[in-house]
């Protein structure tokens, strides 16, 4: 089956723009995380989805970062003002959720690569 | 989460056993060892995951020390599509569904043909 699709896969923006990253997850996978990697470096969360839950945001960098899910299908995660130290390639992930002890291994996408100028 | 220490690169010849060590010595007993592996331009990959026992499945084996204080990832036969960072990471295993990673920087195998 399909596995995790991100778009676009390559977005460029001018300093200031607001940007939308589309997240579509595997079907069926209730969870959806969102995460950061800058170039040359790990992974940063940003946040995660689980059905009606209310989200974890814990790991959003700034108020001008949010993040959007419908349902239990497509999540967009938008940027707004963007600013250089943006720059970097935006993952989404997504699980089944299983609880009492099964290992919900994540599912990534290939990532939106974002440049601002 | 417990904080892990890896190299930054190591070399194996295509065909030979790759054997990744990671260093985790202030792991909590509740605490499990995750491998996740990144192909260039690609997203991270589950490898595989432990406690205390050592793991195998179809892409690796996991070896974990008795004392708990470090990890072997072994890929038995690397090919070159094995090359690729290694990311080891130690965090409780969730039992709410929200397995958050962080990864750190990990090792850059490559397979050398």
């Amino acid at each position: 089956g399909a596995g995790v699709s991100q778009s676009p896969s390559n977005k460029v923006t001018e300093k200031g723009k607001d940007v939308e990253l589309r997240c579509d997850p595997i079907s069926g996978h209730t969870a959806l995380y969102w995460y950061r990697q800058r170039l040359g470096q790990g992974l940063e969360f940003l946040i995660y989805f689980q059905g009606n839950s209310a989200p974890d945001k814990s790991g959003l960098p700034s108020d001008r970062f949010s993040a959007e899910r419908t349902g239990e299908s497509v999540s967009t995660l938008t940027i707004q003002r963007t600013q250089q130290e943006d720059s970097a390639v935006y993952l989404c992930a997504s699980s089944l959720y299983r609880t009492g002890g099964s290992y919900n291994e994540q599912f990534f996408g290939p990532g939106t690569r974002l440049t601002v100028l | 989460d417990a904080k892990t220490t890896q190299p930054t690169s190591m070399d194996c010849a295509e065909g030979r056993a790759a054997n990744l060590p990671c260093n985790h010595s202030t792991i909590s007993g509740n605490e499990y060892v995750y491998w996740y592996r990144q192909i260039h331009s690609q997203g991270p990959q589950y490898i595989i995951h432990g406690l205390k026992n050592n793991e195998t499945n179809e892409m690796a084996s996991l070896i974990i020390t008795e004392d708990r204080k470090s990890s072997t990832l072994i890929l038995p036969h690397a090919t070159l599509r094995d090359t690729a960072v290694y990311y080891c990471i130690v965090r409780v295993a969730s039992n709410f569904g929200n397995e958050k990673l962080t990864f750190g920087t990990g090792t850059r195998l490559t397979i050398i043909p």
